[in-house]
């Protein structure tokens, strides 16, 4: 299994484009997430999916939104690119089905708003 | 005030020796604990896992938990240089990761050989 996957890895904008992050994961986890962690400020939850078809704000969701069709994709989209929006994105997933519910992480994305 | 609050170091310590990490919390109705290990420019994976209160221990790493305190600890005895990574608390009140989790901003670690 390659666990969760996340492409890119490091992406440029400049302020007011728009892009997609994309998260899949291959352990057919039902629940999947979107984080971002800022130096210094810990890992703050943006949006989540208990199940395709279903999505529900974090904590931190404005300037950003997420859809899921299928179980084993959740792709984060930015519209307007702003600053503030420059971070480290980690997706992670889990299996609510098994007991083991802890979160497995993917290897980020860093992207830089200009 | 942070629901979690984590000293974000960074804390050095020679090869061998023990590591004392911590974090408080405000919020009681917490009762699941998690400690993450990220190595850098990696994502977070789980080290330990702690249900309420008492002691949990794996290898070298010893997770405790005094609810009373709203304090939890990691301990990692004879410290390698491949410990060298940030170390970051997570909890939350329902489950251990089916939910939202709640974070500390981290603790970075350096093993000194």
């Amino acid at each position: 299994n390659a666990g969760v996957t996340q492409t890119p890895k490091f992406r440029i904008l400049k302020i007011g484009q728009s892009m997609t992050l994309q998260c899949a994961q291959d352990m057919n986890h039902n629940y999947m997430y979107w984080y971002r962690q800022d130096p210094g400020m810990g890992l703050k939850l943006i949006y989540y999916s208990v199940g395709a078809g279903i999505t529900d704000k974090g904590e931190v969701p404005n300037g950003y939104n997420v859809s899921r069709s299928t179980t084993e994709d959740f792709p984060l989209r930015l519209e307007l690119a702003a600053p503030s929006q420059t971070s480290v994105y980690f997706c992670a997933s889990s299996n609510s089905r098994t007991g083991q519910e802890t979160q497995y992480f993917g290897p980020g994305t860093r992207l830089l708003v200009l | 005030q942070k629901e979690v609050e984590q000293d974000p170091g960074p804390l050095s310590v020679p090869e061998g020796a023990i590591v004392s990490l911590n974090c408080t919390y405000s919020n009681s109705a917490f009762q699941y604990f998690m400690w993450y290990r990220q190595y850098s420019r990696k994502g977070p994976e789980l080290l330990m896992y702690t249900y309420s209160s008492g002691n949990k221990e794996d290898g070298r790493f010893t997770a405790q938990v005094d609810k009373s305190s709203k304090y939890i600890s990691l301990f990692i005895r004879d410290s390698q240089p491949s410990d060298s990574a940030t170390y970051l608390c997570a909890m939350s009140a329902r489950s251990f990761g089916n939910e939202k989790l709640t974070f500390g901003t981290g603790t970075r670690l350096t093993i000194i050989p």
